[in-house]
């Protein structure tokens, strides 16, 4: 199976200010296609995962721009700009390149 | 608006059997592959499995840990997946989320509980 590793673990914020999550795969997730099926979810306290970005840097619809996603090959990272109180939870990190399709351990964004 | 209500999960002993359900609306289903995702509390989530949609034959896929055991299908003709899942395990104890999509997935439904416990 693929391995996604995710750093930091947890990660303190103020509001307004700006994070960085790191993801690294033990492979490259570069499908034979040509894409790269690089996902970060976020999950609030006590609701389901939500998507927030797909194939590195594609935001999902309705997903504010003030989250971006970029990478390649094994290292992605989602950086999440002006810090609001909704976006305090875990992120997670997947790939669908490979299956099973795996998912990072997460990290959680708290307030500073 | 796009709808995924599980249902069917709550306590079962160990060796036992369970069948979760999931109920959607709000798109074509047909058109979309289905999956299902699970979380034990407190640890990530663990993808089990994928239902292609009409245009791929309806074929699955399985992650290995579950494999043998566990049986993703549809009812096309009243918008549902389910999940058969066999010989369960105490390590199978976790939330169980029916999602649409499969890279990425883009809906997860609200999650049912399922203990497997003695």
């Amino acid at each position: 199976d693929v391995v996604m590793t995710q750093t930091p673990v947890s990660l303190s914020v103020s509001l307004g200010g700006q994070v960085s999550i790191s993801c690294r795969s033990s492979q490259s997730l570069v499908h034979n296609n040509g894409n790269t099926y690089l996902s970060w979810y976020l999950q609030k306290p006590g609701q389901s995962p939500q998507l927030l970005i797909y194939k590195v840097s594609n935001r999902f619809s309705g997903i504010s721009d003030r989250f971006s996603g970029s990478g390649s090959g094994t290292d992605f990272t989602l950086k999440i700009s002006r810090v609001e109180p909704d976006d305090l939870g875990v992120y997670y990190c997947g790939q669908g390149t490979q299956y099973p399709n795996t998912f990072g351990a997460g990290t959680k964004l708290e307030l500073k | 608006e796009v709808k995924l209500l599980e249902s069917g999960g709550g306590l079962v002993q160990p060796g036992g059997s369970l069948r979760l359900s999931c109920a959607a609306s709000g798109f074509t289903f047909t058109d979309f592959y289905m999956s299902w995702i699970r979380q034990p509390p407190g640890k990530a989530p663990e993808w089990l499995g994928v239902i292609r949609n009409k245009a791929n034959g309806y074929t699955t896929e399985y992650n290995p840990s579950v494999k043998g055991r566990f049986t993703i299908s549809r009812d096309n003709t009243q918008n549902i997946l389910y999940l058969q899942m066999n010989t369960l395990r105490a390590e199978d104890t976790a939330i169980y989320y029916c999602a649409r999509g499969w890279e990425p997935v883009d809906y997860w439904g609200q999650g049912v509980m399922v203990t497997v416990s003695s």
